[in-house]
């Protein structure tokens, strides 16, 4: 079956350092990854997509890979503050292009 | 203006009540989806429904059936509520953002139904 898997455990990190997250699936050929963030009592916000065909792609501070050979996806925050503490999910899309597949989220802390 | 409203954002109710949750998109969009958040945060799809036309049902008890009296909006009507249908229910739909094939999920702020 398919699967997605995030580290369920809280990464606690050090104001200014870089956050890295990772996203691995199984059973899955995905064209297209995405992020989320969520913070506390909200609904998810998109924050980046990458496609099959894209290694890595960037904004502001965030960073996203995608090996597909792995199956993995590393998200990465540089110069962390404090305003990213929130639970980050990674999400696949399926072919159809019309439904969602998310992870459970990694909360990620950052401490000033 | 906000994109994707629901109501209520707490509903509170007992075992084997029926009650129905709202959502209402202004953007224009035909599909529209709902999602329920458990409390392990697990976020699962439950329905899509496209222009009247149910388009995803992903294995959820026809207890909860979605409701759409127009295109900008999907209702969530559940019947016989039980404990286990305690989470936080999203409404959300795709937004294609500034390029068509960005396939952004833009979701609603959630509705905590606890039931006791």
């Amino acid at each position: 079956s398919q699967k997605i898997e995030q580290n369920s455990e809280a990464l606690n990190i050090q104001e200014g350092k870089t956050a890295t997250l990772t996203c691995n699936y199984t059973n899955y050929s995905p064209a297209y990854l995405q992020w989320y963030r969520q913070d506390p009592g909200r609904g998810p916000v998109f924050l980046l997509l990458i496609r099959e065909n894209e290694k890595e792609k960037r904004k502001e501070r965030l960073k996203v890979t995608f090996d597909t050979t792995l199956k993995q996806s590393l998200f990465h925050i540089t110069a962390s503050q404090p305003a990213d503490s929130a639970t980050y999910l990674c999400a696949l899309l399926n072919n159809a292009g019309n439904m969602l597949t998310f992870g459970g989220g990694t909360r990620l802390m950052v401490k000033p | 203006d906000t994109a994707v409203s629901q109501t209520p954002k707490y509903l509170v109710t007992q075992m084997g009540n029926d009650k129905s949750i709202k959502c209402e998109q202004n953007l224009g969009h035909d599909t529209m989806y709902w999602y329920k958040q458990d409390s392990k945060k697990f976020l699962k799809i439950m329905f899509s429904y496209n222009n009247k036309e149910l388009i995803i049902n992903e294995t959820v008890p026809n207890r909860f059936s979605p409701k759409s009296p127009d295109k900008a909006h999907l209702n969530l009507h559940i019947n016989s509520l039980e404990l286990g249908d305690s989470a936080v229910y999203f409404c959300a739909l795709f937004w294609t953002g500034l390029s068509s094939n960005s396939y952004e999920q833009y979701f609603g702020p959630g509705t905590r139904l606890t039931v006791t």
